[in-house]
């Protein structure tokens, strides 16, 4: 089945280290995006990128990195630099080169929890 | 720049009454629209989206939403309420800006009364 697929469910974090959440998607889409999602707030962007080894910042971009070496594949670090790290975090896909009205696919998502 | 606003962080409803939640968007071109609903610990499902013709749109699980292009408004409404829709709803606009991404309100959380 396709699908986004997103490791792990659960994640817990000493302050200070860096950590890596998993995003892999199977549908062959170009685009991919990390969203953050706190209580009260909806879905905030954090980066998003439209084709393989290249990705732009989204609103909420500092202390987190990213890569996409594959196009199969988005990983999110998120560094020491990020003041309030423990949120819920979605990836998502969508196909490029079309219109804009083509929605998003999201993974389950992956909760960080700083301790 | 593209903005949406939802009304109302919690919406309460009523076993079997009609579900109204509430999405204004802010747009300088014709918007692509969206509504998302979230589970507990789950991703996002999309439940309909609007792109052109038709300006009332149906989607899964009985939902339905209707573009006014003069209110700038795209509320979405389910007849009659059921327990599985307690849920986190989303409202999102398409970013016409190249850049292909959404943008999405607050959220609204509905839960349904017995």
């Amino acid at each position: 089945d396709g699908g986004i697929t997103q490791s792990p469910k659960y994640l817990f974090r000493k302050e200070g280290q860096n950590v890596t959440l998993s995003c892999e998607q199977n549908l062959n889409h170009d685009a991919m995006y990390w969203y953050r999602q706190d209580p009260g707030q909806g879905l905030r962007l954090i980066y998003y990128s439209q084709i393989v080894n290249d990705f732009q910042k989204g609103d909420i971009a500092e202390g987190y990195s990213v890569s996409r070496e594959k196009k199969e594949s988005f990983p999110l670090t998120v560094t020491s630099a990020q003041k309030n790290p423990t949120a819920f975090y979605l990836c998502a896909s969508s196909p490029l080169g079309q219109l804009m009205n083509t929605e998003a696919f999201f993974g389950q998502g992956t909760r960080l929890t700083v301790v | 720049a593209q903005s949406v606003t939802q009304l109302g962080s919690h919406v309460s409803v009523s076993e079997g009454a009609l579900v109204l939640l509430r999405c204004n968007y802010s747009s300088s071109v014709p918007p692509y629209l969206f509504w998302y609903v979230q589970y507990p610990n789950q991703g996002l499902q999309l439940l309909l989206k609007y792109t052109t013709g038709a300006t009332l749109v149906k989607g899964i699980n009985g939902f339905e939403a209707e573009f006014k292009k003069s209110e700038t408004s795209f509320h979405l409404t389910k007849p009659s309420a059921h327990m599985s829709d307690a849920a986190e709803y989303f409202c999102a606009v398409s970013d016409m800006g190249g850049a292909q991404k959404l943008v999405f309100g607050q959220g609204t959380r509905l839960t349904i009364n017995p």
